[in-house]
Protein backbone atom coordinates (compact mmCIF):
# COMPACT_ATOMS: atom_id res chain seq x y z
CA UNK A 1 0.00 0.00 0.00
CA UNK A 2 1.34 3.79 -0.64
CA UNK A 3 1.60 5.83 1.55
CA UNK A 4 -0.17 8.74 0.16
CA UNK A 5 -3.02 7.57 -2.41
CA UNK A 6 -4.60 9.84 -4.32
CA UNK A 7 -7.89 9.45 -6.65
CA UNK A 8 -7.53 8.54 -9.78
CA UNK A 9 -8.27 10.78 -12.25
CA UNK A 10 -7.87 12.22 -14.26
CA UNK A 11 -10.35 14.90 -13.34
CA UNK A 12 -12.45 16.86 -15.97
CA UNK A 13 -15.12 19.86 -14.71
CA UNK A 14 -16.82 22.69 -16.31
CA UNK A 15 -15.64 25.89 -15.74
CA UNK A 16 -17.04 27.43 -12.62
CA UNK A 17 -18.26 24.47 -10.97
CA UNK A 18 -16.47 22.79 -7.94
CA UNK A 19 -13.58 20.16 -7.99
CA UNK A 20 -13.19 17.81 -5.61
CA UNK A 21 -9.30 16.18 -5.08
CA UNK A 22 -8.73 13.36 -2.69
CA UNK A 23 -5.90 12.17 -1.06
CA UNK A 24 -5.80 8.84 1.71
CA UNK A 25 -2.89 7.98 3.82
CA UNK A 26 -2.04 4.85 5.82
CA UNK A 27 0.75 6.74 8.45
CA UNK A 28 -1.15 7.73 11.41
CA UNK A 29 1.82 9.79 12.43
CA UNK A 30 1.84 11.96 9.73
CA UNK A 31 1.57 15.39 10.82
CA UNK A 32 1.10 17.76 8.03
CA UNK A 33 -0.42 17.97 4.49
CA UNK A 34 0.18 19.82 1.82
CA UNK A 35 -1.56 20.20 -1.66
CA UNK A 36 0.80 21.41 -4.73
CA UNK A 37 0.17 22.36 -8.15
CA UNK A 38 2.31 21.91 -10.95
CA UNK A 39 1.92 23.09 -14.31
CA UNK A 40 2.87 20.85 -17.54
CA UNK A 41 6.84 21.78 -17.47
CA UNK A 42 7.07 23.61 -14.66
CA UNK A 43 8.25 22.54 -10.54
CA UNK A 44 5.11 22.03 -7.81
CA UNK A 45 4.18 25.28 -6.15
CA UNK A 46 2.50 25.23 -2.88
CA UNK A 47 -1.34 25.92 -2.95
CA UNK A 48 -2.56 25.12 0.76
CA UNK A 49 -1.00 23.23 3.68
CA UNK A 50 -3.56 21.77 6.78
CA UNK A 51 -2.17 19.99 10.14
CA UNK A 52 -5.07 20.43 12.22
CA UNK A 53 -9.07 18.60 11.41
CA UNK A 54 -11.49 20.48 10.00
CA UNK A 55 -11.48 23.06 7.20
CA UNK A 56 -8.93 25.91 5.94
CA UNK A 57 -9.74 27.87 3.60
CA UNK A 58 -7.67 30.49 1.81
CA UNK A 59 -9.82 32.50 -1.63
CA UNK A 60 -11.13 29.67 -3.83
CA UNK A 61 -9.54 26.77 -2.12
CA UNK A 62 -10.92 24.72 0.84
CA UNK A 63 -8.17 22.04 2.56
CA UNK A 64 -10.22 19.28 4.62
CA UNK A 65 -8.09 17.01 7.11
CA UNK A 66 -9.73 14.01 8.91
CA UNK A 67 -7.29 12.15 10.95
CA UNK A 68 -9.53 9.92 12.09
CA UNK A 69 -10.67 8.58 8.89
CA UNK A 70 -7.25 9.59 7.20
CA UNK A 71 -8.61 11.44 4.74
CA UNK A 72 -6.91 15.27 3.48
CA UNK A 73 -9.09 16.85 0.15
CA UNK A 74 -8.85 20.24 -1.57
CA UNK A 75 -11.55 21.87 -2.50
CA UNK A 76 -11.79 24.31 -5.59
CA UNK A 77 -14.32 26.66 -6.28
CA UNK A 78 -15.60 28.41 -9.29
CA UNK A 79 -13.01 26.33 -11.59
CA UNK A 80 -11.38 28.07 -13.71
CA UNK A 81 -9.01 26.65 -17.23
CA UNK A 82 -5.97 28.56 -15.46
CA UNK A 83 -7.20 25.56 -12.89
CA UNK A 84 -6.14 22.76 -15.53
CA UNK A 85 -2.98 21.07 -14.03
CA UNK A 86 -1.53 18.50 -11.91
CA UNK A 87 -2.07 18.31 -7.68
CA UNK A 88 -0.51 17.19 -5.64
CA UNK A 89 -0.94 15.91 -2.32
CA UNK A 90 1.93 15.95 0.12
CA UNK A 91 2.08 14.60 4.01
CA UNK A 92 5.17 14.66 6.50
CA UNK A 93 5.73 13.35 9.79
CA UNK A 94 7.27 15.41 12.52
CA UNK A 95 9.94 14.98 14.27
CA UNK A 96 13.45 12.54 14.26
CA UNK A 97 15.09 11.53 11.03
CA UNK A 98 11.41 12.07 9.56
CA UNK A 99 11.38 15.68 10.00
CA UNK A 100 10.14 18.05 6.72
CA UNK A 101 10.45 14.98 4.52
CA UNK A 102 7.60 14.80 2.16
CA UNK A 103 6.01 11.89 1.06
CA UNK A 104 4.08 12.40 -2.42
CA UNK A 105 0.75 11.07 -3.58
CA UNK A 106 0.58 10.06 -7.32
CA UNK A 107 -1.16 13.19 -8.58
CA UNK A 108 -4.29 13.61 -10.13
CA UNK A 109 -4.58 15.71 -13.10
CA UNK A 110 -7.50 18.20 -13.70
CA UNK A 111 -8.79 19.87 -16.51
CA UNK A 112 -11.13 22.66 -16.29
CA UNK A 113 -13.34 23.14 -19.47
CA UNK A 114 -14.81 26.46 -20.60
CA UNK B 1 8.77 32.29 0.68
CA UNK B 2 12.48 31.74 -0.14
CA UNK B 3 13.53 32.02 -3.55
CA UNK B 4 15.71 29.33 -4.78
CA UNK B 5 17.45 28.71 -8.24
CA UNK B 6 18.92 25.76 -9.86
CA UNK B 7 21.64 25.21 -12.60
CA UNK B 8 21.44 24.05 -14.92
CA UNK B 9 17.56 24.35 -15.88
CA UNK B 10 18.53 21.35 -18.20
CA UNK B 11 21.07 19.29 -19.78
CA UNK B 12 21.61 16.32 -22.35
CA UNK B 13 24.66 13.91 -21.17
CA UNK B 14 26.01 10.77 -22.46
CA UNK B 15 25.79 7.62 -20.63
CA UNK B 16 28.73 6.86 -18.42
CA UNK B 17 29.74 10.87 -17.37
CA UNK B 18 28.31 12.62 -14.33
CA UNK B 19 26.09 16.29 -14.00
CA UNK B 20 26.57 18.47 -10.79
CA UNK B 21 23.64 20.76 -10.21
CA UNK B 22 23.21 23.49 -7.72
CA UNK B 23 20.73 25.24 -5.88
CA UNK B 24 21.28 27.81 -4.06
CA UNK B 25 18.61 30.11 -1.58
CA UNK B 26 18.43 33.70 -1.10
CA UNK B 27 18.25 33.26 2.46
CA UNK B 28 19.79 30.77 5.45
CA UNK B 29 17.43 27.55 5.65
CA UNK B 30 17.24 24.88 7.66
CA UNK B 31 15.89 21.79 5.58
CA UNK B 32 17.06 21.50 2.11
CA UNK B 33 16.24 18.41 0.17
CA UNK B 34 16.64 16.73 -3.15
CA UNK B 35 13.81 14.93 -5.35
CA UNK B 36 13.69 13.27 -8.30
CA UNK B 37 10.33 12.78 -10.48
CA UNK B 38 10.54 10.76 -13.24
CA UNK B 39 8.50 11.36 -16.75
CA UNK B 40 5.20 11.27 -15.75
CA UNK B 41 5.78 10.26 -12.05
CA UNK B 42 5.47 11.94 -8.88
CA UNK B 43 8.28 13.21 -6.54
CA UNK B 44 10.31 10.59 -5.03
CA UNK B 45 12.88 12.41 -2.15
CA UNK B 46 16.49 11.50 -2.95
CA UNK B 47 17.70 12.68 0.86
CA UNK B 48 18.04 15.93 2.78
CA UNK B 49 21.35 17.56 2.34
CA UNK B 50 22.58 18.47 5.99
CA UNK B 51 24.65 21.26 6.50
CA UNK B 52 28.30 20.26 7.94
CA UNK B 53 27.52 16.44 7.61
CA UNK B 54 26.78 13.83 5.11
CA UNK B 55 23.61 13.41 3.67
CA UNK B 56 21.24 11.53 4.49
CA UNK B 57 19.72 8.70 2.16
CA UNK B 58 15.79 7.57 0.93
CA UNK B 59 15.60 3.86 0.05
CA UNK B 60 16.80 3.28 -3.04
CA UNK B 61 18.91 5.84 -3.49
CA UNK B 62 22.93 5.89 -2.63
CA UNK B 63 25.73 8.05 -1.86
CA UNK B 64 27.83 6.67 -4.48
CA UNK B 65 25.12 7.12 -7.09
CA UNK B 66 23.96 10.68 -5.63
CA UNK B 67 26.77 12.60 -3.89
CA UNK B 68 25.53 15.67 -2.09
CA UNK B 69 27.29 18.70 -0.55
CA UNK B 70 25.94 21.71 1.43
CA UNK B 71 28.46 23.53 2.75
CA UNK B 72 26.31 26.17 3.95
CA UNK B 73 22.72 27.11 4.82
CA UNK B 74 21.94 28.76 1.23
CA UNK B 75 23.67 26.15 -0.87
CA UNK B 76 23.91 22.76 -1.54
CA UNK B 77 24.79 20.54 -4.95
CA UNK B 78 23.91 17.18 -6.24
CA UNK B 79 25.63 14.97 -8.90
CA UNK B 80 24.03 12.35 -10.82
CA UNK B 81 26.98 9.88 -11.24
CA UNK B 82 27.70 7.18 -13.89
CA UNK B 83 24.85 7.98 -15.60
CA UNK B 84 22.63 5.93 -17.65
CA UNK B 85 19.52 6.08 -19.61
CA UNK B 86 17.34 5.77 -16.87
CA UNK B 87 18.55 9.04 -14.39
CA UNK B 88 16.38 10.85 -17.23
CA UNK B 89 14.01 12.85 -14.93
CA UNK B 90 13.76 16.26 -13.09
CA UNK B 91 16.25 16.62 -10.07
CA UNK B 92 14.27 19.52 -7.86
CA UNK B 93 15.29 20.79 -4.84
CA UNK B 94 13.42 21.75 -1.80
CA UNK B 95 13.80 24.04 1.03
CA UNK B 96 11.24 24.50 4.47
CA UNK B 97 10.46 28.04 5.30
CA UNK B 98 8.01 29.50 7.40
CA UNK B 99 7.36 28.95 11.03
CA UNK B 100 4.88 26.02 9.49
CA UNK B 101 7.95 24.29 8.08
CA UNK B 102 5.83 24.84 4.36
CA UNK B 103 8.37 23.40 1.37
CA UNK B 104 8.75 25.52 -1.65
CA UNK B 105 10.99 23.82 -4.73
CA UNK B 106 13.54 25.10 -7.04
CA UNK B 107 12.45 25.51 -10.74
CA UNK B 108 13.68 22.17 -10.87
CA UNK B 109 16.83 20.28 -13.77
CA UNK B 110 15.37 18.81 -16.83
CA UNK B 111 18.01 15.70 -17.03
CA UNK B 112 17.90 13.63 -20.20
CA UNK B 113 20.98 11.17 -20.57
CA UNK B 114 21.75 9.60 -24.07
Amino acid sequence: QKEVEQNSGPLSVPEGAIASLNCTYSDRGSQSFFWYRQYSGKSPELIMFIYSNGDKEDGRFTAQLNKASQYVSLLIRDSQPSDSATYLCAGTLAGGTSYGKLTFGQGTILTVHP
Amino acid sequence: SAVISQKPSRDICQRGTSLTIQCQVDSQVTMMFWYRQQPGQSLTLIATANQGSEATYESGFVIDKFPISRPNLTFSTLTVSNMSPEDSSIYLCSVTSGINNEQFFGPGTRLTVL
